[in-house]
């Protein structure tokens, strides 16, 4: 089983659409969760980090649920420029700062 | 202002072949990191180094060597390129562990023939 598990998809969403992507995780000594996002081509930026009581940037919302050890990110309103490649990151507390990067879900926003 | 920058962009490699990756950051950044992407894997660890004079094997080391020459410089070895090797390597930094952002570099695109 892989550490980081999500959808690859591809979602295809019309403009204005809400779409979820939902990861999991296995290693429950996990500390801190983030969202990257990867544009064709280029170096992956981080979208936002993950906090437990859940957290909000503008369109974007994300959600951790520990007990289930599941993460989860919402997009609102989406936008053309939203596609791109979005990957659930992992930190294992105890191996030195490690990131553990999900294989990606790809988004795709047509008109 | 650069961040991290990665030499070179490209390089074609035949096999057998031994090339070294350069990585440098210029935002005083402790802790450094090589990765692979390759299509369907995601990003995988190759070698990491948590703070200057240290490196540590991530989850592919096997057929790489990593050199972290001084707080700003991370480099990646290939000692006899393989087409197994054939990737997207980026280097990454950040300021103390993983608890914090992680930036990367523009990625280097290896191929060996």
């Amino acid at each position: 089983r892989k550490e980081v598990e999500q959808d690859p998809g591809p979602f295809n969403v019309p403009e204005g659409a809400t779409v979820a992507f939902n990861c999991t995780y296995s290693n429950s000594a996990s500390q801190s969760f983030f969202w990257y996002r990867q544009d064709c081509r280029k170096e992956p930026k981080l979208l936002m980090s993950v906090y437990s009581s859940g957290n909000e940037d503008g369109r974007f919302t994300a959600q951790l649920n520990r007990a289930s050890q599941y993460i989860s990110l919402l997009i609102r309103d989406s936008k053309l420029s939203d596609s791109a490649t979005y990957l659930c990151v992992v930190n294992i507390g105890n191996q030195g700062g490690k990131l553990i990067f999900g294989q990606g879900t790809e988004l795709s926003v047509k008109p | 202002n650069a961040g991290v920058t990665q030499t070179p962009k490209f390089q074609v490699l035949k096999t057998g072949q031994s090339m070294t990756l350069q990585c440098a950051q210029d935002m005083n950044h402790n802790s450094m990191y090589w990765y692979r992407q390759d299509p369907g894997m995601g990003l995988r660890l190759i070698y990491y180094s948590a703070s200057e004079g240290t490196t540590d094997k991530g989850e592919v080391p096997n057929g790489y060597n990593v050199s972290r020459l001084n707080k700003r410089e991370f480099s990646l070895r290939l000692e006899s390129a393989a087409p197994s090797q054939t990737s997207v390597y980026f280097c990454a930094s950040t300021t103390l562990g993983g608890a914090y952002e992680q930036y990367f570099g523009p990625g280097t695109r290896l191929t060996v023939t």
